[in-house]
């Protein structure tokens, strides 16, 4: 099956400093990738949109200027937490699809995010 | 706008017994598909069936089926002979096939299997 992967997989940071969350596509190219947020007992809920060579797509309340998101590559997207906050400790989660809209989303493994 | 509800937070199964989990959505869309994740406390995402909106059979995968009564908008996941290791989290999810459609989840259900 199609394989991505997520670095780190962990981070604790202080507040007020930026994360970079890599998410990589190992065996396919993936035109988009998509990324999610997890807060615990709650489900996956969407942020963003990254399309290759293009600007992301926000969600509705979720910040751009805060949630940098770059997808230079067809294999490759990263997520900037900027300036983090306790507020924004949560798993973070990409996922990416081989094909346009009639094959699944394959998930990377989550990057832990704790904001002391 | 599409919307998926999952209506039991959690669910208890004995071990060797089949347990039904259920999904309904909402959609204007006429194609779809409806997918179930399991999700483990390591929090990863793993993939377990597919059913697209204009299959006529019920989707299979080993232990797991989907029960999909397209009229009710329902697509309940049936897994039979429970394992220890089934218990984790299931999420029911749909995406739209009017574009590059992100999924969306339900709020997911609990499952737990005792021995």
């Amino acid at each position: 099956g199609a394989v991505v992967s997520q670095h780190p997989s962990r981070v604790i940071c202080k507040s007020g400093t930026s994360v970079k969350i890599e998410c990589r596509s190992l065996d396919f190219q993936a035109t988009t990738m998509f990324w999610y947020r997890q807060f615990p007992k709650q489900s996956l809920m969407l942020m963003a949109t990254s399309n290759e060579g293009s600007k992301a797509t926000y969600e509705q309340g979720v910040e751009k200027d805060k949630f940098l998101i770059n997808h230079a590559s067809l294999t490759l997207s990263t997520l900037t937490v900027t300036s983090a906050h306790p507020e924004d400790s949560s798993f973070y989660i990409c996922s990416a699809s081989r094909l346009p809209s009639t094959d699944t989303q394959y998930f990377g493994p989550g990057t832990r995010l704790t904001v002391l | 706008a599409q919307k998926i509800t999952q209506t039991q937070p959690g669910m208890f199964v004995q071990e060797k017994e089949a347990v039904t989990l259920d999904c309904t959505y909402d959609t204007s869309d006429q194609s779809y598909g409806l997918f179930w994740y399991k999700q483990p406390s390591s929090g990863e995402m793993i993939f377990l069936i597919y059913q697209g909106s204009y299959d006529e059979q019920n989707a299979t995968e080993g232990r797991y089926s989907l029960n999909f009564q397209k009229a009710r908008k329902s697509a309940n996941l049936v897994i039979s002979a429970s394992q220890l290791g089934d218990s984790a989290m299931y999420f029911c999810a749909m995406r739209e096939y009017s574009g590059n459609t992100p999924l969306v989840f339900g709020k997911g259900t609990r499952l737990s299997v005792i021995a």
